[in-house]
């Protein structure tokens, strides 16, 4: 399974949005509405801020929102703070022609405020 | 609250073996499904291995099958992450993390702090 292409930096003014694409294919994005997002800051473990495509954990700022349309999936930032500067990746749940379960990461985009 | 806690790590020679363990607190582990996630030191996540609530399915990432298992113990409220003839590219720092299973399915929702791997002679 190939990793989901995200671009490698994005990034906006506070106040401004961000959206932040995840690529992948008709095996994994495109066949399933389980599309994650985790934000991870230096140092720290990764924390899931978008799951089900579009849904928000509690706690999740409704700052964060998710969509997808086709293989690509998107995360949008908006009303950006500074405490939103991380590095952000996508995952998608697989099940590949030997009918395993797996899952697949983006390669991570750098968000800076 | 919610809490896992990996163990195990350290510095391993290339072939040999080591065994990864993640201890569950503040929810009812027999009840989800857990997950192993890497990362090498700069570079991005890269999920590992999965295992049924109950441990009736694993399943691996082709990277890492026929060398690593993933098992658990629901008496010990622990999984654990068996690995075998171990190379330079496994160096990484390795979380354990649940899979939200009924509110976040798909998805991992809680995570560890990770247990370092690092692969060398």
């Amino acid at each position: 399974q190939s990793a989901l292409t995200q671009p490698p930096s994005a990034s906006g003014s506070p106040g401004q949005s961000v959206t932040i694409s995840c690529t992948g294919t008709s095996s994994d994005v495109g066949a399933y509405n389980y599309v994650s997002w985790y934000q991870q800051h230096p140092g720290k473990a990764p924390r899931l801020v978008i799951y089900e495509v579009t849904k928000r954990p509690s706690g999740v700022p409704n700052r964060f929102s998710g969509s997808k349309s086709g293989n690509t999936a998107s995360l949008t930032v908006s009303g950006l703070q500074a405490e939103d500067e991380a590095e952000y990746y996508c995952n998608s749940y697989a099940n590949s022609y030997t009918g395993s379960d797996n899952w697949v990461f983006g390669g991570g985009t750098k968000l800076t405020v | 609250q919610m809490q896992l806690v990996e163990s195990g790590g350290g510095v391993v020679q290339p072939g040999r073996s080591l065994r990864l363990s993640c201890a569950a607190s503040g929810f009812k582990f027999s009840s989800y499904a857990m997950h192993w996630v890497r990362q090498a030191p700069g570079k991005g996540l890269e999920w590992v291995a999965n295992i049924w609530y109950d441990g009736s399915k694993k399943y691996h990432a082709d990277s890492v099958k026929g060398r690593f298992t993933i098992s658990r113990d629901s008496s010990k409220n622990t999984v654990y992450l068996q690995m075998d003839s171990l190379r330079a590219e496994d160096t990484a720092l390795y979380y354990c993390a649940r899979d939200g299973q009924y509110g976040t399915p798909y998805a991992f929702d809680v995570w560890g702090q990770g247990t370092m791997i690092t692969v060398s002679s």
